[in-house]
């Protein structure tokens, strides 16, 4: 138990379909991200959020939404998605600052899209 | 982010020591060294990290060379729980944010 939960944690879903997934943290962190791990490949960071306001966007499809309501959530809105986009999505949280705070990263919504 | 270096694999027996190494020898003078690990099933885990001097805590040791090129995690005595991938990372320590870029890692197996 890292303190980071993520909902649901497998998830089935049409190209047209549209689903979101969840993630909380409980370690009064200030940053949080999402990364994709698709099969054979490195973790690929997607998103990051420092202070609830988005601070990278790596390139990410149009498809892909992320929201954050507050320091403790963190949401990825997703639709009309390709049978490519079928990864382990992955959230993290850390401090906001500081080389040597690490990051905690949930279990991971494992994600198939048909 | 400077670049790292790691083997794809390694083998171990249970309960020897195991030592994992990573190449970075584009390494800045502020690049902190990041260890993490996952395990099957399971997202990422912080192990370790060291800026200059061999760090130790209750999970593993960081041995990093004098040019702080190369370093080295120690698994002081492995077991069946650390079969992980171990990825070796920089961190620049000034950015403002933790932004971890990861690699394809070490796939540590251990034997019985």
């Amino acid at each position: 138990e890292t303190g980071v939960t993520q909902t649901p944690r497998h998830l089935v879903m049409g190209m047209t379909n549209k689903k979101s997934l969840k993630c909380e943290q409980h370690l009064g962190h200030n940053a949080m991200y999402w990364y994709k791990q698709s099969a054979k490949k490195p973790l690929e960071l997607m998103f990051v959020y420092s202070l609830e306001e988005r601070v990278e966007n790596n390139s990410v499809p149009s498809r892909f939404s992320p929201e954050c309501p507050n320091s403790s959530h963190l949401f990825l809105h997703l639709h009309t998605l390709q049978p490519e986009d079928s990864a382990l999505y992955l959230c993290a949280s850390s401090l906001h600052r500081g080389p040597t705070y690490e990051q905690y990263f949930g279990p991971g919504t494992r994600l198939t899209v048909t | 982010d400077a670049k790292t270096t790691q083997p794809n694999s390694m083998e171990s027996n249970e309960e020897e020591p195991v030592h994992l190494p990573c190449n970075h020898s584009t390494i800045s003078g502020t690049d902190y060294i990041h260890w993490y690990r996952q395990l099957p099933s399971q997202g990422p885990e912080y192990v370790i990290h060291g800026l200059t001097s061999n760090v130790n805590n209750r999970m593993a040791s960081l041995a990093i060379a004098e040019d702080r090129k190369s370093s080295t995690l120690i698994l002081h005595r492995a077991t069946l729980r650390d079969a992980a991938v171990y990825y070796c990372i920089l961190r620049d320590k000034d950015t403002g944010f933790q932004k971890l870029v990861f690699g394809t890692g070490t796939r540590l197996l251990v034997s019985p």
